[in-house]
């Protein structure tokens, strides 16, 4: 059963950039691919962007100018950088996998969900 | 960009009672909508996908309907595990875009 996990810094300084990696385990991330989505408190879901295992990328164009997502494969990571944050980024952060059921994987449906992290923009 | 957009806001409902919640697509998704529900201090989790299927694990008084622009989805007896957040997301366009939810509190 794939689980991801995502770490990284917590507190982030206005104008910083923001970085966290999600881990994948329970299965190699070749041929596979990650969303990251990020929620503010007691607001909605918010997606990010997306990226392939191959290093092809997808963004939402809201945040285009300021992401950059990567992977490397040799150690089942997936990464996400935020410039130029604000208050406004301040949220809890998700990386998520693609729905797969026993015989057929779905770009774009979200599952399994990491148990997300909070990252506060602050001075 | 797709706005979905969720009705009612909150339902307020007695366990063993019926829910059922909508979601609207600004223009046309075709089937390929999905629920999510959200309980407090959790990530999402996905219950039905391409509008009417549901995920592995699911319980079967979980099902989804509609196509094109309106969608339902119906929890025909709630139980009091299924108080939570609900959310519809759309993969027909990008960006990929989900609604504002519908929570669904005990009476």
């Amino acid at each position: 059963q794939v689980q991801l996990q995502e770490s990284g810094s917590g507190l982030v300084k206005p104008s910083e950039t923001l970085s966290l990696t999600c881990t994948v385990s329970g299965d190699s991330i070749n041929s596979y691919y990650c969303s990251w989505i990020r929620q503010p408190a007691g607001k909605g879901l918010e997606w990010i962007g997306r990226i392939y295992t191959g290093g092809r990328t997808n963004y939402n164009p809201s945040l285009k100018s300021r992401v950059t997502m990567s992977v490397d494969t040799s150690k089942n990571q997936f990464s996400l950088k935020l410039s130029s944050v604000t208050a406004a980024d301040t949220a809890v952060y998700y990386c998520v996998g693609r729905y797969c059921d026993s015989t057929t994987c779905f770009d774009n449906w979200f599952d399994p969900w990491g148990q997300g992290i909070l990252v506060t923009v602050s001075s | 960009e797709i706005v979905l957009t969720q009705s009612p806001a909150t339902l307020s409902l007695s366990p063993g009672e019926r829910a059922t919640l909508s979601c609207r697509a600004s223009q046309s998704v075709s089937s390929y909508l999905a629920w999510y529900q959200q309980k407090p201090g959790q990530a999402p989790r996905l219950l039905i996908y391409d509008a009417s299927n549901r995920a592995t694990g699911i319980p079967a008084r979980f099902s989804g309907g509609g196509s094109e622009t309106e969608f339902t989805l119906s929890i025909s007896s709630l139980e009091p595990e299924d108080f939570a957040v609900y959310y519809c997301q759309q993969r027909s366009n990008w960006p990929l875009t989900f609604g504002g939810g519908t929570k669904v509190e005990i009476k």
